[in-house]
């Protein structure tokens, strides 16, 4: 089955810098990739996702690229506040007619020092 | 903006005992799903649910468990005979009948087991 891995598993950066976390996945018929964002004690918020068919797609301070070839899909934060400071899950899924399961990876705890 | 709803967030039982988690997914919805996420780790997929019947199930999602969408809007997650492990955060979720659009997640019910 899919497996996902993540890094960096912590990931400390100052304010206004940028962050970058990574995936690779291993089912190569997977077609769509959505990053969530936890905060503490609460339920995990899309911020962005991406299809297979699509190379790198953007949304204000966020960014995520795919690499089909070699399986891997990055996360870029740029310009990063106090609030970017959460845990950040990277997915991976097969979209087919009845549904899809997300594979996560295991996360990564961004803290952005002011 | 809707949103998929769970009650209740904090369920004690004893163990050996059977709860019912339940969720209210966003009312055009088409896909539903439950998660897992034991303290500190990744989210896991338990189930998905489709058409009133289940599309797919994990290797967790042994004998124990069972879903149900006894109405037209209630989605219920039911565990009997609970175990110790079975403490971890429980996350519903649901998808239009789109594809390619994001899982919404509930706010999540802490199950913790005695």
């Amino acid at each position: 089955g899919e497996n996902v891995e993540q890094h960096p598993s912590t990931l400390s950066v100052q304010e206004g810098d940028s962050a970058v976390i990574k995936c690779t996945y291993s089912d190569s018929a997977s077609n769509y990739f959505p990053w969530y964002k936890q905060e503490l004690g609460k339920r995990p918020q899309l911020i962005i996702d991406i299809r297979s068919n699509v190379g790198e797609k953007k949304d204000q301070r966020i960014a995520v690229t795919l690499n089909k070839t070699a399986k891997h899909f990055s996360l870029h934060i740029t310009e990063t506040q106090p609030e970017d400071s959460a845990v950040y899950f990277c997915a991976a899924s097969i979209v087919g007619e009845y549904g899809n399961k997300l594979v996560f990876g295991a996360g990564t705890i961004l803290r952005v020092k002011s | 903006e809707p949103e998929v709803t769970q009650t209740p967030s904090h369920q004690v039982t004893q163990m050996g005992q059977e709860v019912i988690l339940r969720c209210v997914p966003i009312s055009n919805h088409l896909y539903f799903y439950w998660y897992r996420q034991i303290l500190g780790q990744k989210v896991e997929f338990l189930v998905s649910f489709y058409n009133n019947e289940i599309s797919e199930k994990s290797e967790i999602f042994d004998d124990q468990f069972s879903v149900e969408r006894p109405d037209g809007s209630n989605f219920t997650l039911k565990i009997r005979s609970t175990k110790l492990e079975d403490s971890a955060m429980y996350f519903c979720a649901s998808s239009s009948g789109t594809p390619y659009q994001p899982q919404h997640f509930g706010d999540g019910t802490r199950l913790s087991i005695l």
